[in-house]
């Protein structure tokens, strides 16, 4: 069965500085991965996907994250963070049908 | 563009009670997927629905039923209410099981 693990529950970065968002996935055949923001009391907003098309993907609010097969990874990233950054993030994979998600890290930034 | 609609918003019920939470996919969106966000969270995947089939089910309690009408959308029922069921309960559509989008979820608490 698919899965994803995020590293760190809880990023902290100061405006302007870099965000880096862990996340591994476990999966027997190459998987759909997504980054999903929630921010308080909102739904889930996609972020970006990967589909098996480029490995550098690129989303929403000048979001990227790379997919790494070698490495099972599939982080997230962003060069200059902004105060409207502070959210929870959420990584998911899926194989076509429903999605598992990590559980979430919370991303603070820092005047 | 036209979202996942869900209803009703916010929804207050009692030990015991029963509750039901509506789900409008997408139009021409197949399929519908159910998830429980408790607070502090990650989504968990309840159950989905495939041309009003059910398709896929997790960790769905037998005191919570789903089913999907001939329209596509979808109702979860849930009866015999305990304090924790109160959560967010999100609802997200795709088109033959591709892309999921999601709703702006249903906050239920149980009192």
């Amino acid at each position: 069965a698919q899965s994803v693990t995020q590293l760190g529950s809880h990023v902290s970065v100061s405006e302007g500085a870099l965000v880096l968002l862990r996340c591994n996935y476990s999966s027997s055949v190459p998987p759909y991965l997504f980054w999903y923001v929630q921010y308080p009391n909102q739904g889930l907003q996609l972020l970006l996907k990967y589909t098996s098309a480029a490995t550098l993907v690129k989303g929403i609010n000048g979001f990227e994250a790379e997919f790494k097969k070698s490495e099972t990874s599939f982080h997230l990233t962003k060069p200059s963070a902004h105060m409207s950054d502070a959210a929870e993030y959420f990584c998911a994979v899926s194989l076509g049908g429903d999605m598992r998600f990590g559980a979430g890290t919370r991303l603070t930034v820092k005047p | 563009a036209a979202g996942v609609i869900q209803s009703p918003r916010h929804l207050i019920k009692e030990k015991r009670e029963t509750a039901t939470l509506k789900c409008y996919p997408i139009p021409r969106h197949d399929t519908v997927y159910w998830y429980q966000q408790g607070p502090g969270q990650d989504p968990q995947f309840l159950i989905s629905f495939y041309e009003k089939m059910q398709s896929d089910k997790g960790s769905i309690p037998d005191r919570f039923s789903a089913q999907q009408f001939s329209d596509y959308h979808s109702e979860l029922n849930m009866s015999s209410l305990e304090l924790g069921d109160s959560a967010l309960y999100f609802c997200a559509s795709s088109y033959t099981q591709g892309e999921a989008f999601f709703g702006q979820g249903t906050r239920l608490t149980v009192v």
